[in-house]
């Protein structure tokens, strides 16, 4: 019974280039949330994902940021341009459903911009 | 909207002492709370969750918190800590629409 799964687990990119992280919920669970993790920081909310309809996105930077989770296949974080300051792990959680749900988390992926 | 504040950044305490880490939260409506374990280089692992009833809940690995009310709170506990409860411990808030909120994260370290 695979818990919720992440990949890269570590990525690495230079300045202007783009990052692609994926998550894949558990089985069963159809909302998905991406949290960043600053060095020494709690977690920050980004953005909340049912299949193919954003939900909440309030802590989404304005730009180069954006997410999607399609009807078939992982949800996916797209970081455009990076920059030295998007250097972080960032965590996707999903949950069953509507309401109040435990959110399981996956390992992250650590994003390392040089 | 709500959110968390963790009164402590780090928590030093020797093996077999009792622990408390301090967790306060805002929120103008009716609240879930969390606490969650991040071990190095690991994402977070549910410890408990308080959703409605009784206001003592108990949690994986001897922890237990308090939900009260009045004073905002949501204390987690442990009456007696091992080496491998050293980690990072996040607690949490949420609203019906799951929109959860973290705090900055306490740091404990057990020492022999």
């Amino acid at each position: 019974n695979a818990g919720v799964m992440q990949n890269p687990r570590h990525l690495v990119r230079r300045r202007g280039q783009e990052a692609r992280l994926r998550c894949s919920p558990m089985k069963g669970h159809s909302h998905v949330y991406w949290y960043r993790q600053l060095p020494e920081e709690g977690l920050k909310f980004m953005v909340y994902l049912q299949k193919e309809n954003i939900i909440d996105e309030s802590g989404m930077p304005k730009e180069r940021f954006s997410a999607e989770f399609p009807k078939e296949g992982p949800s996916i974080l797209r970081i455009q341009q990076v920059v030295r300051g998007d250097s972080a792990a960032y965590f996707c959680a999903s949950s069953r459903g509507q309401g109040v749900d435990t959110q399981y988390f996956g390992p992250g992926t650590r994003l390392t911009v040089l | 909207a709500q959110s968390v504040t963790q009164l402590d950044s780090q928590v030093p305490v020797f093996e077999e002492a009792p622990v408390e880490l301090r967790c306060n939260y805002s929120s103008s409506v009716s609240v879930y709370l969390f606490w969650y374990v991040q071990y190095p280089n690991q994402g977070l692992q549910l410890l408990l969750k308080y959703l409605s009833g009784s206001t003592l809940v108990k949690g994986i690995n001897g922890f237990e918190a308090e939900f009260n009310k009045s004073q905002t709170s949501f204390h987690l506990r442990k009456p007696s800590v091992h080496i491998s409860d050293t980690a990072e411990y996040f607690c949490a808030v949420s609203g019906r629409d799951n929109d959860m909120r973290f705090g900055a994260g306490t740091r404990l370290t057990v020492k022999p």
